[in-house]
């Protein structure tokens, strides 16, 4: 069975400093996906990125970036210079194929707290 | 905003009672995933449709159950509703069940259920 752990129940940080989410999957597939989501206080599900098995770049979007390694199976997200607005509950997930589709198997997230 | 609607956004109701959650998909998405998040559980998966027909199943109680109309909207029924069921509940849509089109899942706002 599909499984990711993210071990970082909650991290506080004070606005400016970098920070990284960790993200360790398991599955048995080849072909796979990986997602990141962000939960703010209002509650949505704000997708941030998806990355395919095949796909080992480093993906980078204004302070957001993401550091895939198929070899430690992490999908590890960092926010550079982070800001009160980045307080949040982050989510990694995993596309979990089914008979019709995919499912989406999540982490436990992890709560980000930014202070001022 | 992801083009997925959900109602009502809250829902406050007694133990014993029965709810109907809604949702509307994007438009030409054809399938329909139902999410639960609960302090205890995390994200997990309940039931996807698609074009009208149950597709999958996961961890969705019997007092549990769902449909997709013709129009695609779908309706998850909860019955006999207990402290537990309280949660926040998220409806997904894709537009297709196979290939790329089937992994990128859009999330409504959610329906926030309390259970007295």
């Amino acid at each position: 069975a599909q499984k990711v752990t993210q071990a970082q129940t909650e991290i506080s940080v004070v606005e400016k400093e970098d920070v990284t989410l960790d993200c360790v999957y398991e599955t048995r597939d080849t072909t796979y996906y990986l997602f990141w989501y962000k939960q703010p206080p209002s509650g949505e599900l704000v997708f941030l990125i998806r990355r395919n098995s095949f796909d080992e770049q480093n993906e980078i979007s204004g302070r957001y970036s993401w550091n895939f390694q198929k070899s430690t199976s992490s999908f590890n997200f960092t926010i550079t210079a982070s800001q009160v607005v980045d307080s949040a509950v982050y989510f990694c997930a995993l596309s979990e194929p089914m008979e019709y589709g995919n499912k989406l198997v999540f982490g436990a997230g992890t709560i980000l707290r930014v202070k001022s | 905003d992801s083009g997925v609607t959900q109602t009502p956004k809250h829902l406050i109701t007694a133990t014993g009672q029965r709810v109907t959650l809604r949702c509307s998909p994007r438009s030409g998405d054809l399938s329909v995933y139902w999410y639960q998040q609960s302090l205890d559980q995390g994200l997990q998966f309940l039931i996807q449709y698609y074009n009208g027909e149950e597709r999958a199943k996961g961890n969705i109680l019997e007092r549990f159950s769902a449909q997709q109309f013709p129009d695609l909207h779908s309706e998850l029924n909860l019955s006999s509703l207990e402290l537990g069921d309280s949660a926040l509940y998220f409806c997904a849509s894709t537009h297709g069940v196979f290939g790329i089109s089937s992994q990128q899942q859009f999330f409504g706002p959610g329906t926030r259920l309390t259970v007295l």
